[in-house]
């Protein structure tokens, strides 16, 4: 069975940092792009950014409101996926979820997600 | 980025249909064919019910569409069950290796 499993998830205040980790099992890690994905508390789905496999380069990349404070790596020998996050802001509290993309279905399609790791930043 | 348009609501009685839009650019939804569609319950993971514009995971019922005119989206639920009941989010590749979500519609099973 194909599964993604996170975790790191905390509460840290303003300005700090956090790492989460995304664990993979059921299906070839290093074949596959990932994504993070997260949500605020009551608000919807925003794309954090991706890191391709390293048959493609291996490049990550973030959309503007995280770009320079998140980082995206991966470790395949271990199947796991990461994301470092600096600088945190109050309004990067949210359920962060890592997903494949472009696998098992069609590019840019996110088919496998974890059930998601709670991050809060307050002071 | 802009995120893409969606209704905040859709409703509709059992077996009935209901269709959601997602409304974006030249730049997005009306450049490319990576248009996706996610259904999720409340305090659940998100769950791939469309990708590629209008084709079908395994496992997900044909009472599932989509298409795309222009730069607009749609997703179509038909035979409404009550455990459509979630919300529905789109997505579409936006070019320069950028992804944009649209703000989600809640659809509710009258």
């Amino acid at each position: 069975e194909e599964q993604l499993v996170e975790s790191g998830g905390d509460l840290v205040k303003p300005g700090g940092s956090l790492r989460l980790s995304c664990v993979a099992s059921g299906f070839t890690f290093s074949n596959v792009w990932m994504s993070w994905v997260r949500q605020a508390p009551g608000k919807g789905l925003e794309w954090v950014g991706r890191i391709k496999r390293k048959s493609d380069g291996g490049t990550t990349d973030n959309p503007s409101p995280v770009k320079g404070r998140f980082t995206i790596s991966r470790a395949d020998s271990q199947n796991t996926l990461y994301l470092q996050m600096n600088n945190l802001k109050i309004e990067d509290t949210a359920v962060y979820y890592c997903a494949t993309e472009g696998y098992p279905y069609g590019f840019h399609a996110m088919g496998v997600w974890g059930r998601g790791t709670k991050v809060t930043v307050s002071s | 980025q802009s995120a893409l348009t969606q209704p905040p609501s859709a409703s509709g009685s059992p077996g009935q249909s209901v269709t959601i839009s997602c409304t974006g650019t030249s730049s997005d939804v009306g450049n490319y064919d990576y248009v996706s569609w996610y259904q999720q319950h409340p305090g659940k993971a998100p769950k791939l019910m469309i990708y590629a514009v209008s084709m079908r995971p395994s496992g997900v019922p044909d009472r599932f569409s989509g298409s795309k005119s222009g730069n607009t989206a749609s997703l179509t639920v038909s035979g409404l069950r009550t455990e459509d009941e979630a919300d529905y989010y789109c997505t579409s590749y936006a070019g320069s290796n950028n992804l944009v979500f649209g703000g989600g519609t809640k659809l509710t099973v009258l």
